[in-house]
């Protein structure tokens, strides 16, 4: 079935320092892919998204290619910010959602 | 945006006692809505897709007579946990894809904290 891994966290950056999240999914069609990401005591929020190879989601600053050669889709950042400590979920969709492990962020000053 | 609330936000129980969970879709009709579950620190767990008319389909490992779920309309769908036990307590959400865009997109609710005492 259709599964999702996700690099495992925490990790642990400084203000500005560059971001990548590794993301990797296996599907037995042509999903959807997703990042959401979960602030502290909030609900799900999309981040981005990209519906078919090749397409880019940014949003914010945030950034991920949908790469169907290498089954990936890594969420990268130039440059973070205190802000953007949070839980991140890779997700695909495709009859139904599946999500990665999720991986947890934090930012210091 | 579409927007997906559920209520109550959090519920405190006492042990052997049911809870309603509500997810309602406020500005569209959703015939289909997804049920979720979250441990703390953990991913979501797919744990159920509501079928407005029709009965829920579980996954693997769910027990369907503790988590009823009722999709009694297009804008509402019911989670009860039944007998509800300590190890019940989680963080449960619901999710529901808006218009014909059925399975590329999907808006959460705010979730439910559960706890069982």
């Amino acid at each position: 079935g259709n599964s999702v891994t996700q690099m495992e966290g925490p990790v642990t950056l400084s203000e500005e320092a560059f971001l990548t999240i590794n993301c990797t999914y296996t599907a037995t069609g042509y999903p959807s892919l997703f990042w959401y990401v979960q602030y502290p005591g909030e609900g799900l929020q999309l981040l981005l998204k990209a519906t078919k190879a090749d397409d880019k989601g940014s949003n914010k600053g945030f950034e991920a290619t949908y790469r169907k050669e290498t089954t990936s889709f890594h969420l990268e950042k130039g440059s973070v910010q205190v802000s953007d400590s949070a839980v991140y979920f890779c997700a695909l969709s495709e009859e139904d959602m599946r999500f990665g492990a999720g991986t947890r962020l934090t930012v210091k000053p | 945006g579409a927007v997906v609330s559920q209520h109550p936000s959090w519920v405190i129980c006492k042990s052997g006692t049911s809870v309603k969970i509500e997810c309602r879709s406020l500005d569209f009709q959703a015939t289909t809505m997804f049920w979720y579950r979250q441990f703390p620190k953990q991913s979501l767990m797919l744990m159920a897709t509501s079928n407005e008319g029709s009965k829920a389909t579980y996954e693997q490992g769910v027990e369907k007579d503790k988590f009823l779920i009722n999709h009694a309309s297009l804008t509402l769908s019911t989670l009860t946990v039944t007998s509800a036990h300590p190890e019940d307590s989680s963080f449960y959400i619901c999710s529901a894809p808006p218009g014909l865009a059925q399975y590329n997109e999907q808006f959460f609710g705010p979730g439910t904290r559960l706890t069982v005492l």
